[in-house]
């Protein structure tokens, strides 16, 4: 099955700096990669995501990169404020057949030091 | 948010005992999931549906089942409850393949 890796597990950086967040996968059959933030005691809610044919997406301050070939993706975030604290997950999902299946990393807490 | 919610949101049990987590949601979506979140693991898939009756395993389905018997109900039953299963529940649904999976608020179990 598919295997998620994710790095770094903690981050702390200054407010305006950039943060950077690398997962890497296993399965060449993904083709989807989403990303989620999660606050403390909150639900887990997407904030990026990108499919398997494109190589970078950007929202504001918040960017993704996919390397299919390397099979790795990452998130960057810059100019980071304090309320970008909290926990982000990457995810590699393969859509096929009437289902989807998601394999999370095991989450990375970003701590914005003000 | 989308229409999802999650019952109990608490839950302090025994172990050996049945326990019955629900998640219920007003999108239609044909697929649902239940997740179990715990320190160093991330988020791990329980079990999932793919539409009425239709179920399958996740990566740790061990200890749990579940069934759909209306497109807007999940239900996960822990038949007899462990230690090893005090976690933070999530339900989860997609509409599609490979969209954007919509969470909900989470169930806090405790199993003593």
């Amino acid at each position: 099955g598919e295997n998620v890796e994710q790095h770094p597990s903690t981050l702390s950086v200054q407010e305006g700096d950039s943060a950077v967040i690398k997962c890497t996968y296993s399965d060449s059959a993904s083709n989807y990669f989403p990303w989620y933030k999660q606050e403390l005691g909150k639900r887990p809610q997407l904030i990026i995501d990108i499919r398997s044919n494109v190589g970078e997406k950007k929202d504001q301050r918040i960017a993704v990169t996919l390397n299919k070939t390397a099979k790795h993706f990452s998130l960057h975030i810059t100019e980071t404020q304090p309320e970008d604290s909290a926990v982000y997950f990457c995810a590699a999902s393969v859509g096929s057949g009437g289902y989807q299946k998601v394999t999370f990393g095991i989450g990375t807490k970003l701590q914005v030091i003000p | 948010d989308a229409g999802i919610t999650q019952s109990p949101r608490h839950k302090v049990t025994e172990t050996g005992t049945p326990v019955t987590l629900r998640c219920h949601q007003t999108e239609n979506h044909r697929y649902m999931y239940w997740y179990r979140q715990d320190p160093g693991h991330g988020l791990r898939l329980i079990h999932y549906s793919y539409g009425v009756k239709d179920t399958d395993k996740g990566e740790v389905s061990d200890g749990y089942s579940v069934s759909r018997s209306k497109t807007e109900d999940f239900l996960l039953t822990l038949e007899s409850a462990t230690s090893s299963q005090t976690s933070v529940y999530f339900c989860a649904i997609t509409g599609h393949e490979n969209t954007e999976a919509f969470f909900g608020q989470g169930t806090r179990l405790t199993v003593v």
